[in-house]
């Protein structure tokens, strides 16, 4: 599986957008953008994921770039539950384990 | 519907000691996970049951941890003769199937080793 690079941590406003990036220059074209959230003492919580196409659902928004090295997890309106570590994670469907990353530790301030 | 479960939440064992852990994962998955979070750490993947295939046990780090999974379903991860290094939190996933990997986690147990 791809290897991916988040920032360390990161801070929002709470009601405001919070854009998480992540890059993955090294993917390839069977791989999918998978986002999971760990809040403390929880397991990992799935978002979403998507292959090319931006996805959307009800807890947020996954834009690719046209070239699928980059992608920009969207959190439209944080709230102060929101405060998590969130897991960028590049994988075929053919796979098994996942593989989490260090993270980007998002803090929502109020 | 109801997601995966595990039991216990907390478990707190003395050094040498067996330990069980449960897993529940959501009804009609067929592929199960079994991973381990030390305080701090990323996920290391133990075990992947899929179906009836036999397990994926290359993640599991020495003889004494052992998993099963009864008619598909429950699945069970024993560590036998506790160390203090087993101390972690025990995550258990699973998906629809194996293709279709969106893997959903239960909430783990959190296990201390005395």
């Amino acid at each position: 599986d791809a290897k991916t690079t988040q920032p360390t941590s990161m801070d929002c406003a709470e009601g405001r957008a919070a854009n998480l990036p992540c890059n993955h220059s090294t993917i390839s074209g069977n791989e999918y953008v998978y986002w999971y959230r760990q809040i403390h003492s929880q397991g990992p919580q799935y978002i979403i994921h998507g292959l090319k196409n931006n996805e959307t659902n009800e807890m947020a928004s996954l834009i690719i770039t046209e070239d699928r090295k980059s992608s920009t997890l969207i959190l439209p309106h944080a709230t102060l539950r929101d405060t998590a570590v969130y897991y960028c994670i590049v994988r075929d469907n053919a796979g098994n384990m996942l593989t989490f990353g260090g993270g980007t530790r998002l803090m929502v301030k109020p | 519907g109801a997601g995966v479960s595990q039991s216990p939440s907390n478990k707190v064992t003395e050094k040498g000691k067996d330990v069980e852990l449960r897993c529940d994962p959501i009804s009609g998955h067929t592929a199960l996970y079994w991973y381990r979070q030390s305080l701090g750490q990323g996920l290391e993947f133990l075990i992947y049951f899929q179906g009836n295939s036999a397990p994926d046990k290359s993640g599991l780090p020495s003889d004494r941890f052992s998993a099963e999974r009864t008619g598909g379903s429950v699945s069970t991860l024993t560590i036998q003769r506790t160390q203090q290094e087993d101390s972690a939190v025990y995550l258990c996933a699973s998906s629809f199937s194996r293709t279709q990997e969106t893997q959903y986690f239960g909430p783990g147990t959190r296990l201390l080793v005395l």
